[in-house]
C-alpha cells in the first residue's frame, strides 16, 4: 500500500530562517504531490501542488517544493520563515487511477520570534 | 467563493448517541470526501462520492458509520451509536474532477473547517 513519510515531526527555528521539510512516498508510478497547511484550530489549506511538468513548483507565501521523481520525494522549502508559519504541514500523494489522499502524519513547524 | 462548508463546527456528545455531521461542498465540485484526523492515525479517508454516488467506503471503521449525499449540494456523515473512539476531527473536502487532454488525472482537494467532535 500507498505510503508517505515525513520524517520531521516537530521543527523550531527563528524567524528568518530557511526551512525544508521532507517528504517521501512509496508508489513507484505516477502521482500527484500536494502540501497542505494547518494553521492552529484551522482547516487544511493547499500551499502548493504537483501534477507534471517543471519539478519545481511554487506555492503561496513564498513556499515552493521540488519534486525529486528518483528519489521519491517532494520536500517542502522557504527561504525565509515567519513566525506566521507556526502551523502544522502536510505532505499528500494521489496515485494515478486512485482518487483518495494520502497523508503523512505531518511536521508541526514552531517559528520562535 | 464560498469554500467547503461544514456543520456543526464542534459537537460534543455522549456515548450511544447519534451524530450527524453535515458538509456542502464547493458549487461546480462534483467529487466529495469525507476524512478524519487523529493522533493516533493522522488523516484518514472514509467514503468518497462522485457524481452524488458513494464509490468507496472501505475506509469507513465499521457499521456504525454511515454517509449520504442526496444531491450535488449536501452530504451528510452519521455515527451511530456514538462511542469515546470516535472523537476525532472530521473534514469533508470537494473537488471537480476533470478529464483534460493530456491531463486526464489532475484533481485538487479543497477542505472544509472540519467538525471537531468529543464522545464522552
Amino acid at each position: 500500500a500507498q505510503s508517505v513519510s515525513q520524517h520531521n515531526h516537530h521543527v523550531i527555528l527563528s524567524e528568518a530562517a530557511s526551512l525544508e521539510l521532507g517528504c517521501n512516498y512509496s508508489y513507484g508510478g505516477t502521482v500527484n504531490l500536494f502540501w497542505y497547511v494547518q494553521y492552529p484550530g484551522q482547516h487544511l489549506q493547499l500551499l502548493l501542488k504537483y501534477f507534471s511538468g517543471d519539478p519545481l513548483v511554487k506555492g503561496i507565501k513564498g513556499f515552493e517544493a521540488e519534486f525529486i521523481k528518483s528519489k521519491f520525494s517532494f520536500n517542502l522549502r522557504k527561504p525565509s520563515v515567519q513566525w506566521s508559519d507556526t502551523a502544522e504541514y502536510f505532505c499528500a500523494v494521489k496515485e494515478t487511477g486512485r482518487r483518495a489522499l494520502t497523508f503523512g502524519s505531518g511536521t508541526r513547524l514552531q517559528v520562535q520570534p | 467563493d464560498a469554500g467547503v462548508i461544514q456543520s456543526p463546527r464542534h459537537e460534543v456528545t455522549e456515548m450511544g448517541q447519534e451524530v450527524t455531521l453535515r458538509c456542502k461542498p464547493i458549487s461546480g465540485h462534483n467529487s466529495l470526501f469525507w476524512y478524519r484526523q487523529t493522533m493516533m492515525r493522522g488523516l484518514e479517508l472514509l467514503i468518497y462520492f462522485n457524481n452524488n454516488v458513494p464509490i468507496d467506503d472501505s475506509g469507513m471503521p465499521e457499521d456504525r458509520f454511515s454517509a449520504k449525499m442526496p444531491n450535488a449540494s449536501f452530504s451528510t456523515l452519521k455515527i451511530q451509536p456514538s462511542e469515546p473512539r470516535d472523537s476525532a476531527v472530521y473534514f469533508c473536502a470537494s473537488s471537480r474532477r476533470t478529464f483534460l487532454p493530456g491531463r486526464p488525472n489532475e484533481e485538487t482537494q479543497y477542505f472544509g473547517p472540519g467538525t471537531r467532535l468529543l464522545v464522552l
